[in-house]
């Protein structure tokens, strides 16, 4: 594998359900993010994770739940979801969170239905 | 604050002309990164470039130019003698030097080509 990995690529799931987002970045970089794109909204950024501690939370509720047990690996957890959070959620690296080594490569997504 | 505006939400062009896509920012860091993604139907951002702020030199890849202006504050992308392939969605950033700085999206810009 090669770049940046996400999984599964489609969930449906109720708002009773819980699952979880995984994403793995084959690039040795520090820095993983996760965003939430909805249909007709800009790039909405949800997590930073540099060197597996957070460093943003973007005011996301508490049914969004991030784990980053490593640097190649990042997880969002999910439960008690609601129809709008239905959207395409994208993972993304860089070699460092700021300064010159910022530019993010950005895994193929998880298109999200919360029925 | 930051901000990206991409003005144009959809641009159709028919295939081997061709096409602008714009992007005006506002910051007030001194030293800043500007990104292009394109986005194509399959849902992946792909990085396409970035450029310092301290670096107007416009930049040339194949079909692909940038021209970063920063006395308007615009760094604007360029597809020569487009193709049907170009058919994305293409995104602008912004992002500042300073570690609590965070990148920032635009809208994006939808490029239909025709056949």
């Amino acid at each position: 594998e090669t770049g940046v990995t996400q999984t599964p690529r489609h969930l449906v799931m109720g708002m009773t359900n819980k699952k979880s987002l995984k994403c793995e970045q084959h690039l040795g970089h520090n820095a993983m993010y996760w965003y939430k794109q909805s249909a007709k909204k800009p790039l909405e950024l949800m997590f930073v994770y540099s060197l597996e501690e957070r460093v943003e939370n973007n005011s996301v509720p508490s049914r969004f739940s991030p784990e980053c047990p490593n640097s190649s690996h990042l997880f969002l957890h999910l439960h008690t979801l609601q129809p709008e959070d239905s959207a395409l959620y994208l993972c993304a690296s860089s070699q460092e969170a700021s300064g010159a080594y910022n530019e993010q490569f950005f895994g193929p997504g998880t298109r999200l239905t919360v029925l | 604050a930051q901000k990206v505006t991409q003005a144009q939400t959809e641009i159709s062009v028919v295939e081997k002309e061709d096409v602008t896509l714009d992007c005006v920012y506002e910051t007030r860091d001194t030293t800043y990164y500007l990104f292009w993604y394109k986005q194509p139907p399959s849902g992946e951002l792909v990085f396409l470039i970035r450029r310092n702020s301290f670096d107007e030199q416009n930049e040339i890849s194949g079909r692909y130019s940038w021209n970063f202006q920063k006395s308007t504050s615009s760094f604007n992308f360029t597809i020569t003698a487009s193709q049907v392939v170009d058919s994305a969605v293409y995104f602008c950033a912004l992002q500042g030097y300073s570690s609590a700085s965070k990148i920032i999206f635009g809208s994006g810009t939808r490029l239909s080509i025709r056949p």
